[in-house]
């Protein structure tokens, strides 16, 4: 049973570059979410998606876009990479309601040099 | 909209000591809360939740945690900590989100508590 799966693990761009980081989860979970982790900020959501072919913004949503056009994928894109885009980003999926557990990938680091 | 605070950015403790990791969450009327543990170079992993009932939850690997409404707080405990418990850890609360035409849920987390544990 994979869980959350994120690809890639580990990724430095240039400034100015795009990417895309992939999520894809395995649990038929309705909701999935992007975060990014910082020293001393904890995690904050980025963008959410509560069901295949809708999303929205988070917290720190600037200069980023997602898609879900499958219900097991959730892509996050950065067209124009920043050096503030500097890293370690978290796709999670979990149930709808308030009460549900949700489950991460085991994280994308990115470098923007 | 809600919001937790970790009063305590590290925790340096010693091996079969005991420890408390504090949590503060805003007020709200219904509040579910979760800790999640993060090894180094890791993903995150429940340790326990609340939902309701019971205001001692046990989690996994010795941890509980005690929900206090009158404190609003949510803390975490282990009586005796072992080297293995050295990680980051996170107090979160889950709240409504609403964007554009479309309203979820997600889990609003705290800056963390660094726990090193040593011998």
């Amino acid at each position: 049973n994979a869980g959350v799966t994120q690809t890639p693990k580990f990724r430095v761009l240039k400034t100015g570059q795009s990417m895309t980081l992939l999520c894809a989860q395995d649990m038929n979970h309705e909701y999935m979410y992007w975060y990014r982790q910082d020293p001393g900020m904890g995690l904050r959501l980025i963008h959410y998606s509560v069901g295949e072919g809708t999303t929205a913004k988070g917290e720190v949503p600037d200069g980023y876009n997602v898609s879900r056009l499958k219900k097991q994928n959730f892509l996050l894109g950065l067209e124009s990479a920043a050096p503030s885009q500097t890293s370690v980003y978290f796709c999670a999926s979990d149930l709808p309601g308030v009460n549900t557990e949700a489950f991460f990938g085991q994280g994308t680091r990115l470098t923007v040099v | 909209a809600q919001s937790v605070t970790q009063l305590d950015s590290q925790v340096p403790v010693f091996e079969e000591a005991p420890v408390e990791l504090r949590c503060n969450y805003s007020s709200s009327v219904s509040v579910y809360l979760f800790w999640y543990v993060q090894y180094p170079n890791q993903g995150l992993q429940l340790l326990l939740k609340y939902l309701s009932g019971s205001t001692l939850v046990k989690g996994i690997n010795g941890f509980e945690a005690e929900f206090n409404k009158s404190q609003t707080s949510f803390h975490l405990r282990k009586p005796s900590v072992h080297i293995s418990d050295t990680a980051e850890y996170f107090c979160a609360v889950s709240d409504e989100v609403k964007g554009a035409n479309q309203a979820g849920t997600a889990l609003i987390f705290g800056k963390g508590t660094t726990l090193s544990v040593s011998s």
